[in-house]
């Protein structure tokens, strides 16, 4: 069984200012992991993904993260915060293997970007 | 640049009602999902299809939900009777057939439901 756990449902930073959130997981097998991006009234868009190979992942928008098998984490960077990044934001994890490739979410973070 | 096609975009309905969630899924797409996201939390997967078939609806209650993809191309979810509890988005995703790692879920822009 695969849970995420994203620390802290509402995150609030100044334009300009560094954007950290924290995503946690919990899986038995290697996982994959995913970063979301939901803007009001709209589906979910793919931020970033880590599956195998190099554990700093770069995404759209300037956001990058950071797989760290030794503390199950997975939390979302962006050096300067932009007012457009004003969302929410959730994390992801899937079985690496199988055929059953259902993704289960955390509970999402919002993100308010200050003037 | 192909998306995933939902309708309607907005459903009030009262309780005890039917009402049916259509989905149209990216050209190609073998595999395709519903998932319920009630208001602050994440989405939940209800169903996942490959091709006409299911493959987990083990989150579906199906005393009241019921999906299908007859053709293995758009898909169809129906309440019966909508409940209080049902009111949240019910997102439809569709990804590519295989294991790749590459394998990414395209989402649509959800129906918002909302029960009185």
């Amino acid at each position: 069984a695969q849970s995420v756990t994203q620390l802290g449902s509402h995150v609030s930073v100044s334009e300009g200012a560094l954007v950290l959130l924290r995503c946690n997981y919990s899986s038995s097998v290697p996982p994959y992991l995913f970063w979301y991006v939901q803007y009001p009234n709209q589906g979910l868009q793919l931020l970033l993904k880590y599956t195998t190979g190099a554990t700093l992942v770069k995404g759209i928008n300037g956001f990058e993260a950071e797989f760290k098998k030794s503390e199950t984490s997975f939390h979302l960077t962006k050096p300067s915060a932009h007012m457009s990044d004003a969302a929410e934001y959730f994390c992801a994890v899937r079985r690496s293997g199988g055929s059953n490739y259902k993704l289960t979410f955390g509970k999402g973070t919002l993100l308010t970007v200050n003037p | 640049e192909a998306e995933v096609a939902q309708s309607p975009r907005y459903k009030i309905t009262e309780k005890s009602q039917a009402v049916a969630f259509w989905c149209d899924p990216i050209s190609g797409h073998a595999t395709l999902y519903w998932y319920r996201q009630i208001l602050g939390q994440g989405p939940e997967l209800l169903v996942q299809f490959q091709d006409e078939s299911v493959v987990d609806d083990s989150q579906l209650p199906k005393d009241r939900f019921s999906a299908e993809r007859l053709k293995g191309v758009d898909s169809t979810l129906k309440i019966q009777p909508a409940e209080l509890g049902d009111s949240a988005m019910y997102l439809c995703a569709s990804s590519l057939r295989g294991t790749s790692s590459n394998n990414e879920q395209f989402f649509g822009p959800g129906t918002r439901l909302t029960v009185l």
